[in-house]
């Protein structure tokens, strides 16, 4: 398995602000994602995070208001750029291993945008 | 037609109950499937993983697979309060893209 560690845990922020969340792994992984869950729904996959290269975005989301940085195979951040009450949700990074395909979790940052 | 269907409950057993969770999928070229619990306010925790039809049980839990049938089963035997949170499901073609879908997720409480 792979421990994840997530900061800020939770984050109350104003409109037209950003912030950026810190994602670091306890070991080198290849894949790295980041997820939304927005309140009462699943997961939704904002992007691949790729180390040393731009990441790749699902459909619905863009480098402008969600870019991504993977500096190494044990780190990533993601900013959520000028902030808007839609953006509150939790955001989740997570890790595949990569020869069984188990999804690792960190604990989420949960943001509020006022 | 969405991928995969999930109930979202809320489901209320007493404590003691044996707990079926179940996701429908409709895209047979998944092969691997996995079942999380994720407490409020936290991130989802990998309960099981399973890749092959049949039965893998650990502990109380047992993740049951029927790719012909495309559903998955996750049993919670003698459940306990403590188990009261929400299951997702979610399955992946791991075909290089690292797809996963998810279910919408289960809403469980256990009764004391």
């Amino acid at each position: 398995s792979a421990v994840i560690s997530q900061k800020p845990s939770r984050d109350i922020c104003q409109r037209g602000t950003s912030l950026t969340i810190q994602c670091q792994v306890d070991s080198q992984v290849t894949m790295m994602f980041w997820y939304r869950q927005q309140p009462g729904q699943s997961l939704t996959l904002i992007a691949t995070a790729n180390q040393g290269s731009e990441a790749t975005y699902e459909s619905g989301f863009v480098i402008d208001k969600f870019p991504i940085s993977r500096p190494n195979l044990t780190f990533s951040t993601l900013t959520v750029s000028n902030m808007s009450p839609e953006d509150s949700s939790i955001y989740l990074c997570s890790v595949a291993v990569s020869h069984t395909g188990e999804l690792f979790f960190g604990e989420g940052s949960r943001l509020t945008v006022l | 037609q969405k991928e995969v269907e999930q109930d979202p409950g809320p489901l209320s057993v007493p404590e003691g109950a044996i707990v079926s969770l179940n996701c429908t999928y409709s895209n047979s070229a998944f092969q691997y499937f996995m079942w999380y619990r994720q407490y409020s306010r936290k991130g989802p925790e990998l309960l099981m993983y399973t890749y092959s039809s049949g039965n893998k049980e650990d502990g109380r839990f047992t993740a049951q697979v029927d790719k012909s049938s495309k559903y998955i089963s996750l049993f919670i035997r003698d459940s306990q309060p403590s188990d009261s949170a929400t299951y997702l499901c979610a399955m992946t073609l791991l075909s290089g893209t690292y797809k996963y879908i998810f279910g919408t997720g289960t809403r469980l409480k256990v009764l004391a």
